[in-house]
């Protein structure tokens, strides 16, 4: 069991590039969420994918992010134009779809936005 | 909708003895699984302890323990012989059986005095 793992850790950015942070969950793990932490707070959920399919999106997530998960393994998550509001850390996190399964995280990828 | 509160934004214990993060929450649903994770300073997110509501027995993991109150929806967090590891902050979350989405508290920074 190697854990959730998350390129790149850090990533700092010009308001308006695009970026694209991955996500790898534990390999027999089906759901696979992202979340954005600011400083302080607790994370916010943004999508969820269960194998490849994603089923749910936060209103949260503007029409600048979108999320894939191919193949139902790895997934993306993209902002395109970014904003100075867009940074923060995000967090990915994988269970298996049983009932209540514990979500485990990934180290997160901070992003700054300049 | 559902919701947690964590009351304490901070809280301070002298190494060795014992402390108690509080947390409630609000939701309609029958079945739900509650959490307790911690988030070391830029470090990751780690499950302490979880909790499934329809329990009546109050979840235990060496040193971290659960005061669960299902009809008063509260849901503490006992760390008895604190150590300087412990520091960190700690998070309380709830999902709920519908779609497993983790819903969190705005988390509770504890340091160890040594």
């Amino acid at each position: 069991d190697t854990g959730v793992s998350q390129n790149p850790r850090h990533k700092i950015t010009k308001r308006g590039q695009n970026v694209t942070f991955r996500c790898d969950p534990i390999s027999e793990h089906n759901r696979l969420y992202w979340y954005r932490q600011t400083l302080g707070q607790g994370p916010e959920f943004l999508t969820y994918f269960q194998n490849e399919a994603q089923l749910e999106k936060s209103r949260l997530l503007s029409d600048r992010f979108s999320a894939e998960r191919p193949k139902g393994s790895f997934s993306t998550l993209e902002i395109q134009r970014t904003e100075q509001g867009d940074s923060a850390m995000y967090l990915c996190a994988s269970s298996l779809v049983i009932r209540g399964d514990t979500q485990y995280f990934g180290p997160g990828t901070r992003l700054t936005v300049l | 909708a559902q919701t947690v509160t964590q009351s304490q934004p901070e809280m301070s214990v002298q190494e060795a003895e014992t402390v108690t993060l509080s947390c409630t929450y609000d939701t309609s649903e029958s079945d739900y699984y509650l959490f307790w994770y911690k988030q070391p300073p830029s470090r990751q997110m780690i499950l302490v302890i979880r909790q499934e509501a329809y329990k009546q027995q109050n979840a235990t993991e060496n040193r971290f323990s659960v005061n669960f109150q299902k009809a008063a929806k509260s849901f503490s967090l006992k760390i008895s012989d604190s150590q300087l590891g412990d520091a960190a902050m700690y998070f309380c979350a709830v999902s709920m059986d519908s779609n497993y989405q983790l819903i969190w508290g705005a988390g509770t920074k504890l340091i160890i005095k040594p």
